[in-house]
């Protein structure tokens, strides 16, 4: 069984201030990492994953994500932040081996405030 | 990309009364869906796991009699809560994964239920 932990529940930053948010998991077996962001009364948007290869992954957003096996951690970092990014942002976990079933475990989730 | 409809996005409805909710994938067939809940403030809870053709698969502590899940093709799925009552009041959000091992998961856009 897989678990994740969001270290902080909420993380205050200034606009334009660089930000990150941790995440750290537990499992027995290999994983895909993900992290997605929630804006009020909507549903998930990926972030960004970790499948396989390089482990730092980058979206078209300006996040970054790295993934270290040995700490079992997938950091969320932006360099400089806009009031834009204030949301709910969640780690995910699955299962990559052969009986993948695509079932996510999600992290508790951490709400990024930024102001102005 | 891939996209997965999901309706209504609110639904009031009395206590003691069924609520359909519905999940589709738009762009692409979609074997294995998900059921998530979330309360306010929260994660989201994984309460079942939809595989089309067969019964659902449902995670501990979840009650199957009451939320009452059909994966009747490869593109709908349905979530209905049975005799619903104030406590079942909550935003739930389905997720679909893609066929050909391609392990995309994608969120429709959630739907809020209020039960009075």
């Amino acid at each position: 069984a897989q678990s994740v932990t969001q270290l902080d529940s909420q993380v205050p930053v200034f606009e334009e201030a660089p930000v990150e948010l941790r995440c750290n998991y537990s499992s027995s077996v290999s994983v895909y990492l993900f992290w997605y962001v929630q804006y009020p009364n909507q549903g998930l948007q990926l972030l960004l994953k970790y499948l396989s290869g390089s482990t730092l992954v980058k979206s078209i957003n300006g996040f970054e994500a790295e993934f270290n096996k040995s700490q079992t951690s997938f950091h969320l970092r932006k360099p400089s932040v806009h009031i834009s990014d204030t949301a709910e942002y969640f780690c995910a976990v699955s299962d990559s081996g052969s009986g993948n079933t695509g079932k996510l475990i999600f992290g508790q989730g951490t709400t990024l405030q930024v102001k102005p | 990309g891939a996209v997965v409809s999901q309706h209504p996005s609110r639904v009031i409805c009395k206590s003691g009364t069924s609520v359909k909710i519905e999940c589709r994938s738009l762009d692409f067939q979609a074997t294995t869906m998900f059921w998530y809940r979330q309360f306010p403030k929260q994660s989201l809870m994984l309460m079942a796991t939809s595989n089309e053709g067969s019964k659902a698969t449902y995670e501990q502590g979840v009650e199957k009699d009451k939320f009452l899940i059909n994966h009747a093709s490869l593109t709908l799925s349905t979530l209905t809560v049975t005799s619903a009552h104030p406590e079942d009041s909550s935003f739930y959000i389905c997720s679909a994964s893609e066929t050909g091992g391609n392990y995309g998961y994608t969120f429709g856009s959630g739907t809020r239920l209020t039960v009075v």
